[in-house]
């Protein structure tokens, strides 16, 4: 059964202190892993898609990375308005559809 | 990106009612999506809204139950039938501009039922 498994379920930084969140994931074929942001009371953002092993995206002070594995989001010299649930989804080669991780809740204090 | 716009935004309502969902995006998109996302939960695929033809549902949605409609390549509702408590929720509607493509959401629907 295809599966995405994201960690920490919440992360708690000091304005300016790094760090990283994961996205494990185990399907039959990754089509795409796809990063969104969702603040409380909207809709999920869209940051990245990576399609391949080895591929990076960056945007601003988030950096995107991907294996065959697993995926990372990494958070450098965050501001309290990174605040916010980060996302991780997955497509298959079997299906149009995502399936979502349980997303990783980050707070960051000024 | 995409620009989706979705009615109402929020609604409390009386269980054993029915309440119809729009979701209006800015251009022509190939694949239009439902999702629900209960308090503290991730998402979850309800069905994926076919233009012209009936909804294609995930395990566990019934079409008696989550009505769905797509007229045009712009255009979708889906209807949460005969509410419960149980059905108070976030529903969010997905577009793809084409397939296996990024998927833009709208800003939610976060129903109430009492």
């Amino acid at each position: 059964e295809d599966q995405v498994t994201q960690s920490p379920e919440a992360l708690r930084l000091q304005e300016g202190e790094s760090s990283s969140l994961n996205c494990s994931y185990t399907v039959s074929g990754l089509r795409g892993l796809f990063w969104y942001r969702q603040d409380p009371g909207k809709g999920p953002e869209f940051l990245f898609t990576l399609y391949s092993a080895g591929e990076e995206k960056e945007k601003e002070r988030l950096k995107a990375t991907l294996t065959k594995k697993e995926s990372f989001l990494h958070i450098t010299a965050p501001k309290p308005e990174d605040s916010a649930t980060y996302l991780c989804a997955v497509q298959t080669d079997n299906t149009d559809k995502l399936i979502f991780g349980t997303g990783t809740r980050l707070q960051v204090f000024p | 990106s995409a620009v989706i716009s979705q009615k109402p935004s929020r609604d409390i309502c009386q269980r054993g009612t029915s309440l119809t969902i729009q979701c209006q995006v800015d251009s022509q998109v190939t694949m239009m999506f439902w999702y629900r996302q209960q308090p503290g939960q991730s998402l979850t695929l309800i069905a994926t809204a076919n233009q012209g033809s009936e909804a294609t549902y995930e395990s566990g949605f019934v079409i008696d139950k989550f009505p769905i409609s797509r007229p045009n390549l712009t255009f979708s509702t889906l209807t949460v039938s005969n509410m419960s408590p149980e059905d108070s929720s976030i529903y969010l509607c997905s577009v793809e501009r084409t397939m296996n493509t990024e998927a833009f959401f709208g800003q939610g629907t976060r129903l109430t039922v009492v």
